[in-house]
């Protein structure tokens, strides 16, 4: 059973710096990642999908990777702004038949004036 | 391009009660999913149609929950009787055919239920 993990659970950082995320899973078979954002009592937004042959993707100031054989992942996001807070979820497409997004817990992202 | 649209957007009823959510995908979109997503966690896969047929309902308390997408269009959700566990946001998504690999779903705003 594919398991997504996410760390740090929270992050707080202030405008104009550089960042991180991190996402581990359990199963390497992955068709692909996606990055999503989720603002409070909104949906989610895809940032970004590595297709499990690509290396990394590229998005204005965001930046994901994706090392299929470690299962890792990470979103990087270049000079932080405050529009940047919000949860940041991490899913990965996996499963034979029908193909399914197993979700991380998310990170909280605030970015402090 | 319309996004996925849900309906109602926020829903309090009392436990043992029903209740149905309402889900219209993007215009072409041939599969659909609705996901439930605790405070806290992660969205977790409902139930998976593709067109108007069931792919994966694995995770879906068939006791309780039921789904139907008629016509291969809309779609809704049913809880009857709800239980003070389902309190969550509910999500619906689509995407165009549902291929691993290379296509993105699309979440709409979601359906925030609180059963007292």
């Amino acid at each position: 059973k594919q398991e997504v993990t996410q760390i740090p659970a929270a992050l707080s950082v202030p405008e104009g710096e550089n960042l991180v995320l991190n996402c581990s899973f359990t199963d390497s078979a992955i068709y692909n990642l996606q990055w999503f954002r989720q603002d409070p009592g909104k949906g989610l937004t895809s940032l970004l999908l590595i297709q499990s042959s690509q290396r990394e993707q590229t998005s204005g100031r965001l930046n994901a990777s994706l090392d299929k054989s470690s299962g890792r992942s990470t979103l990087y996001i270049a000079a932080s702004q405050p529009g940047d807070s919000a949860t940041y979820l991490c899913a990965v497409e996996s499963g034979a038949g029908s193909y399914q997004l197993t979700f991380g817990k998310g990170t909280k992202l605030s970015v402090i004036p | 391009e319309a996004g996925v649209a849900q309906s109602p957007r926020y829903k309090i009823i009392e436990k043992r009660q029903s209740v149905a959510f309402w889900c219209n995908p993007i215009s072409g979109h041939a599969t659909l999913y609705w996901y439930q997503q605790i405070l806290g966690q992660g969205p977790k896969l409902l139930i998976q149609f593709q067109n108007n047929g069931v792919v994966d309902d694995s995770q879906l308390p068939k006791d309780r929950f039921s789904a139907e997408r008629l016509k291969g269009v809309d779609s809704t959700l049913k809880i009857q009787p709800a239980k003070l566990e389902d309190s969550a946001v509910y999500l619906c998504a689509s995407s165009l055919e549902g291929l691993a690999g290379d296509d993105e779903q699309y979440f709409g705003p979601g359906t925030r239920l609180t059963v007292t």
